[in-house]
């Protein structure tokens, strides 16, 4: 069964490094998704991509976040300088389409991201 | 601002009892109701309901939505040790733009 993939399970880096965390979407998916979810919090909505253009995104999603999809199958989520408050876990989900339809979002097991 | 309500936010029971959990929305352009299982990492997929009435089911488990008074159940019966987990509701909403809003989640807990 396809499923969505994330490197690297777990990345500890310090306050004010660059972090790249990287996803593999179900290859056939058009929409593509960050969320977030700080330790015992809600899973937050960080951004939405489609059509290599960002197509909505939360407040969370300031000017330190970007995402990108440098080849046919990878989607990346940089956060440029992190802070201590982005340790979460961070979740990529893919869908086969998002507008004008409903399509379920298949989630991946996550990259847990500890800023020290 | 978005809402996702879900309640109770734990539940310890016996395998083998029947349990019911709530999600109530208050949401902007709602689109579907989702229901996703997380056990150690990743929220896996349950379910889908865009329309009321319709109950939806996959063995053991069922859900259903009802849009006049915004709320979903899933339904869980002749529980399992392995169906402890947290059951999030999630509410896809957004015009052109569609993204998922979470509860905070049940943890359910079945002790054998």
């Amino acid at each position: 069964e396809p499923e969505v993939t994330q490197t690297p399970s777990h990345q500890v880096t310090q306050m004010g490094q660059e972090v790249i965390l990287r996803c593999v979407p179900i290859s056939n998916h058009l929409y593509f998704y960050w969320y977030r979810q700080i330790l015992g919090q809600k899973v937050e909505f960080l951004v939405s991509f489609y059509n290599n253009e960002i197509s909505e995104k939360s407040e969370i999603f300031d000017d330190q976040f970007s995402v990108e999809r440098p080849d046919g199958s990878n989607f990346t989520l940089k956060i440029r300088s992190t802070k201590l408050e982005d340790s979460a876990m961070y979740f990529c989900a893919s869908s086969e389409a998002g507008q004008g339809d409903s399509y379920e979002q298949y989630f991946g097991p996550g990259t847990r991201l500890t800023v020290t | 601002e978005d809402k996702v309500v879900q309640s109770p936010l734990s539940l310890v029971v016996h395998e083998g009892d029947t349990v019911t959990l709530n999600c109530s929305y208050e949401v902007t352009n709602f689109r579907s109701l989702l229901w996703y299982k997380q056990e150690k990492k990743a929220p896996t997929f349950l379910f889908m309901l865009t329309s009321s009435g319709i109950e939806k089911k996959s063995g053991r488990l069922s859900s259903i939505l009802d849009k006049k008074e915004l709320f979903s159940i899933l339904n869980i019966t002749a529980t399992q040790t392995g169906d402890s987990a947290i059951y999030l509701c999630a509410v896809g909403s957004g015009g052109s733009n569609y993204k998922l809003t979470f509860g905070k989640g049940t943890l359910l807990t079945v002790n054998p």
